[in-house]
């Protein structure tokens, strides 16, 4: 069975400085990984995914097979990037979705 | 285009009643799938319709049910409903995706908050 751990309920940074939301999962296939993010009053979105190796908003995320880690990251944490991440892992069977998600981590940027 | 719609955005009912919620996806997207969040257990996988047929399905009991129509709007059913069940549904939308290909990006919806008295 497929699991995604993310280990700070809450993480505080000022403002400038780096951040590093920390995911792990465990899966017995090839994952494919995600961060969601979900702003007040807003709705859940998808921040980046780890095929794609982008930089979305300044953030990116590394697939580590080894360490079974896919951690958020970002060198100078803005206020608006206050909101709750979530870490998925889509796992596929018929080709149909299935995400599971971590319990997600709250982001807090302190001016 | 339109986002995915839910209705209602809010429902009370009492314990041992049913509940219908209902799910729009946005237009051409064929795929649509159901979480449950609770602050205990976080984001939890239901179940994923496609072409009005379950394609997958979470660990959830039978209680638990769902559809979907030719239009692939898609409906969720509890029944007997338990407190525990309060909590937000959420509704994501997503073209087809076939055994192999890339990922599809899940669009999800506003949520409906579900509280059973």
């Amino acid at each position: 069975a497929q699991r995604v751990t993310q280990p700070e309920k809450l993480l505080s940074v000022f403002k400038g400085a780096p951040v590093e939301l920390k995911c792990n999962y465990s899966y017995s296939g090839s994952p494919e990984l995600f961060w969601y993010v979900q702003y007040s009053r807003q709705r859940l979105q998808l921040l980046l995914r780890h095929i794609s190796r982008e930089s979305i908003k300044g953030f990116t995320a590394d697939l580590n097979k080894g360490e079974t880690s896919f951690h958020l990251k970002k060198p100078f944490a803005q206020e608006e990037d206050s909101a709750m991440y979530y870490c998925a892992l889509s796992s596929s069977g018929a080709g149909s979705y299935q995400l599971t998600f971590g319990k997600g981590t709250k982001l807090s940027v302190i001016p | 285009k339109a986002g995915v719609t839910q209705t209602p955005r809010y429902l009370i009912k009492t314990r041992g009643q049913q509940v219908t919620l209902s799910c729009s996806p946005i237009s051409g997207h064929r795929s649509v799938s159901w979480y449950q969040q609770t602050p205990g257990q976080g984001l939890q996988f239901l179940f994923e319709y496609f072409s009005e047929t379950q394609r997958n399905k979470g660990n959830f009991p039978g209680r638990f049910s769902g559809r979907q129509f030719s239009n692939s709007r898609s409906e969720m059913n509890v029944s007997t409903l338990e407190l525990g069940d309060s909590a937000l549904y959420l509704c994501a939308s997503s073209l087809a995706r076939t055994s192999g290909n890339s990922y599809n990006e899940q669009f999800f919806g506003p949520g409906t908050r579900l509280t059973v008295l």
